[in-house]
This record gives structure tokens, sequence and C-alpha cells, in this order.
């Protein structure tokens, strides 16, 4: 099976930077995915790492290890409106996606 | 045009009472999910269909029971609503073919309340 760990509450302030990590145990690995969702809302996709490495997308970053079975998000220059719920999943077989315990982020001024 | 739509939004509703959620996506994906997400928010995966296909039955109770009538559409059907259902469900698809890095598009989701 698939289990995925991550901190249950982060908090940063403003402008700061601030990284969620997630561990994993999978059975086959094919890469690993971060979600954001805002409160009331839907998750939507951030980003994907197939390879090792540091993957940068804006503001957000996203990093793996698969010799670690470990991963982070990285969020620069922190807006508020990046309070939100983040989650790692990894895509597995029959197309599932299994989904970590997700991060709530808060954002203080 | 919203990619991946659900109805209704909201559901409030009696124990033991049957409800459907539909979900229509318009993206061309050959996937399509139930997921739930409870009051801690995880997000646990219920159904896949591939194509019209049943491929994911996560141990879901036989209560729930989806439909797809084509693979723009799932719907999910719950019989003999128990309290425990109350949750947030998401629909959501992905291109099939696509690998590991074919994100999921999610709708807005279906707060269901059991009372």
């Amino acid at each position: 099976g698939q289990s995925l760990e991550q901190p249950s509450e982060v908090t940063a302030v403003e402008g700061a930077i601030v990284q969620i990590n997630c561990t994993y145990q999978t059975s086959g690995f094919y890469g690993l995915s971060w979600y954001q969702q805002h409160d009331g809302g839907a998750p939507t996709f951030l980003s994907y790492n197939a390879l090792d490495g540091l993957e940068e997308t804006g503001r957000f970053s996203s990093f793996l290890s698969r010799s670690d079975s470990y991963g982070y998000l990285l969020l620069q220059e922190l807006q508020m409106k990046d309070s939100a719920s983040y989650f790692c999943a990894v895509p597995g077989g029959y197309q599932k996606v299994t989904f970590g315990t997700g991060t709530k982020l808060q954002v203080i001024p | 045009d919203t990619a991946v739509s659900q109805t209704p939004k909201y559901l409030v509703t009696q124990m033991g009472n049957d409800k459907s959620i539909k979900c229509e996506q318009n993206l061309g994906h050959d996937t399509m999910y139930w997921y739930k997400q409870d009051s801690k928010k995880f997000l646990k995966i219920m159904f896949s269909y591939n194509n019209k296909e049943l491929i994911i039955n996560e141990t879901v109770p036989n209560r729930f029971s989806p439909k797809s009538p084509d693979k723009a559409h799932l719907n999910l059907h719950i019989n003999s609503l128990e309290l425990g259902d109350s949750a947030v469900y998401f629909c959501a698809s992905r291109r099939g073919t696509g690998g590991g890095n074919s994100p999921l598009h999610f709708g807005n989701g279906t707060r269901l309340t059991v009372t």
C-alpha cells in the first residue's frame, strides 16, 4: 500500500520561506506531486517530481529524494494568500493517486 | 467553462435517505474519480473509472454505488445515508495515459451533511 506523512500544521511569517515535508512508503514509485487547497475550495495541482532534485515554479519549489523516500515543498516570499492546506500525493497502479495527510499552512503578518 | 463540475454543491439530508451527486468533465480525460474528504481533511480515494470501466473500488460500503454512463460523466449514488457519511465529496478527472505527471483536476466539491 501507500502511505504519506506530513506535519499537520505549519505557521510562518509573511515574506519568509517555509518548507513542508513529506515522507512516503509506497509499493512502486512513479513520482511525487503537490496540491494546494484553500478552505472551502478544491485541491489544485502545484508541481510534480519524477526525478531527484529541485523543481522550481515561481515562488514555489519542490524537492525529491527517492533514496530517502522524502520530498518537500518550498514556498518563498510568503504571502497571506498562501495560507492553505498542502498535500503531497503519489500516483500508483491502476491510475490510483494517494494523498498525504495534509499540512495546514498559516501565514501571519 | 468549468472543467470539472459537480452538483449539488451542498446536500443536507436525514439519516436513511438516498441521494445522488453528479459529475461532468469537459477535459476529454479518460479517468474519473470520487474522493472523500473528512473533517480532518484526509483525502481518501473511493472509486476510479477509466473509459466507463470501474478500475478502483477502495473498500467502500455497498451503499455507495458509482455509475459512469460515458467517459465524461461519473455519478455517485448513496443509499441509506448514515451520520458518518457527512463529508465533502470531490469528483476529479485525469488524463489516463499521461503517466505520473498527469495531474488530477478536481470539481468544487459537494458538502454532504447527514442529520
